[in-house]
């Protein structure tokens, strides 16, 4: 299995709203990233957990909460987004010691009314 | 900064070569080239990786000057559907290491 599992595919929250993203991966994989992508940009990276655990947060606004529970589940809490928060959000996964090969799921595409 | 630089964007006749060209000259002894690729409305996908030596395998190929501030991804035997956006990313190959995409180069292969 060399799936990186997002759900759900798509998500439309109001601004009080909350609601959660979720990435799961089944390969063992120790390091698993968030990233989120506007239209026409490259991805940017949010959060990197590393054996569980919070290595990198890229100065992501508080409204958005990563959990990592266990080495295959990863999850992305909203919360108070604003409409410029719309994006399609990827999740991704790798060896906890290595880059070498970041395996991507679809992502979910969220809009924010 | 941005670590590397690609052209915006690029064209190739289906069944030719794509030669996708990158510069990263201020990469440093213990990082590696990444190149991923990002098909429309999907995740990005590995393709290769290298650090001083030529790399093949089942996709691609990664030529790296030997003075490291550039490289070259090949596709051999480009089909439609290569069309994607191609990154090159400079990273050391380590737990403190992070996946950064630049601006990357949109290839259009062509029939």
């Amino acid at each position: 299995d060399t799936e990186v599992t997002q759900t759900p595919k798509h998500l439309v929250m109001g601004m009080t709203n909350k609601k959660s993203l979720k990435c799961e991966q089944h390969m063992g994989h120790r390091a698993m990233y968030w990233y989120k992508q506007k239209a026409k940009k490259p991805p940017e990276l949010m959060f990197v957990y590393s054996y569980e655990k919070l290595s990198i947060n890229e100065s992501v606004p508080s409204r958005f909460s990563p959990e990592c529970p266990n080495s295959s589940l990863l999850n992305l809490h909203l919360h108070a987004l604003q409409p410029e928060d719309s994006a399609l959000y990827l999740c991704a996964s790798s060896h906890g010691d290595r880059l070498t090969e970041a395996f991507f799921g679809q992502g979910t595409r969220l809009t924010v009314v | 900064d941005a670590k590397t630089t690609q052209p915006p964007s690029m064209d190739c006749a289906e069944g030719r070569a794509a030669n996708l060209p990158c510069n990263h000259s201020t990469i440093s002894g213990n990082e590696y080239v990444y190149w991923y690729r990002q098909i429309h409305s999907q995740g990005p996908q590995y393709i290769i990786h290298g650090l001083k030596n030529n790399e093949t395998n089942e996709m691609a190929s990664l030529i790296i000057t030997e003075d490291r501030k550039s490289s070259t991804l090949i596709l051999p035997h480009a089909t439609l559907r290569d069309t994607a956006v191609y990154y090159c990313i400079v990273e050391r190959n380590n737990q403190g290491g992070k996946l950064i995409f630049g601006q990357g180069t949109e290839l259009s292969v062509k029939p």
